[in-house]
C-alpha cells in the first residue's frame, strides 16, 4: 500500500522547475506532502483531498487525480531551500488514520 | 505552540535491553501517532491515539512494541528486548482534528542505535 515515488531524486540549478509524482495503487481518499531536511523532522507542505482540487503555497503547487490514484509537486523558479527529500503521504479515508508514505524524493538545487 | 518534543534525541542500548521514548504534543492536539524510520525510507506507521485510546496498531509490529497514552497528553513507546533490526529514527506527530485534512506535526524523532 506503499505509495510509489518518481523520480527518486532531482538535481536542479536556481530557478529551475520540478515536478515529483506519487501514485497509489489503491484508491485515494487525500494526499500529503511533506519535506524532509536531513538531521530534521519532516515539514507540512500541503493536503489535498478527495476532488482534485490544485493547491498553490508560493511557488510550490500540487494537483490529485483521484481517478488515477495519483498526485503530482510542482515546484517553480527553486531556491535554494527547497533542497531536501520530498514525501508523499497518502490516505484512504475521510478520517485521518494511518498515512502510508512513500520512498522520497531527494531535490538538490544548487546556485 | 511549542510543537511537537520527543525525548531523548539519541539512544544507544545493547541488543536485549528495554528501551522507552517520550513524546509530547501540540497541547491541543487529540491525535497522536509513532512512526519510524530507517536510511532513505519514507516514515512507516507504527500505531495512533486519538487521546487516550490507541485506534490503530501495525500488524508489522512486534510484541515488543507498546505504546500508551495514559491522560490523553504524553505517549511514550517501549521497545522491549531491543534487536539490531530495531535501530532507526522513532518518529511522533501530532494533529488537531480527526479530519483527513488535518495535517501531521512531527517531532524531531528519537534515534536508536542498537550495539
Amino acid at each position: 500500500q506503499q505509495p510509489v515515488q518518481s523520480p527518486q531524486a532531482v538535481i536542479l540549478r536556481e530557478g529551475e522547475d520540478a515536478v515529483i509524482n506519487c501514485s497509489s495503487s489503491k484508491a485515494l481518499y487525500s494526499v500529503h506532502w511533506y519535506r524532509q531536511k536531513h538531521g530534521e523532522a519532516p515539514v507540512f507542505l500541503m493536503i489535498l483531498l478527495k476532488g482534485g482540487e490544485q493547491k498553490g503555497h508560493e511557488k510550490i503547487s500540487a494537483s490529485f487525480n483521484e481517478k488515477k490514484q495519483q498526485s503530482s509537486l510542482y515546484l517553480t523558479a527553486s531556491q535554494l531551500s527547497y533542497s531536501g527529500t520530498y514525501f508523499c503521504g497518502t490516505g484512504g479515508g475521510s478520517t485521518l488514520g494511518r498515512l502510508y508514505f512513500g520512498r522520497g524524493t531527494q531535490l538538490t538545487v544548487w546556485p | 505552540d511549542t510543537g511537537v518534543s520527543q525525548d531523548p534525541r539519541h539512544k544507544i542500548t545493547k541488543r536485549g535491553q528495554n528501551v522507552t521514548f517520550r513524546c509530547d504534543p501540540i497541547s491541543e492536539h487529540n491525535r497522536l501517532y509513532w512512526y519510524r524510520q530507517t536510511l532513505g525510507q519514507g516514515p512507516e506507521f507504527l500505531t495512533y491515539f486519538q487521546n487516550e485510546a490507541q485506534l490503530e496498531k501495525s500488524r508489522l509490529l512486534s510484541d515488543r512494541f507498546s505504546a500508551e497514552r495514559p491522560k490523553g497528553s504524553f505517549s511514550t513507546l517501549e521497545i522491549q528486548r531491543t534487536e539490531q533490526g530495531d535501530s532507526a529514527m522513532y518518529l511522533c506527530a501530532s494533529s488537531l482534528s480527526a479530519s483527513a485534512g488535518s495535517p501531521l506535526h512531527f517531532g524531531n524523532g528519537t534515534r536508536l542505535t542498537v550495539t
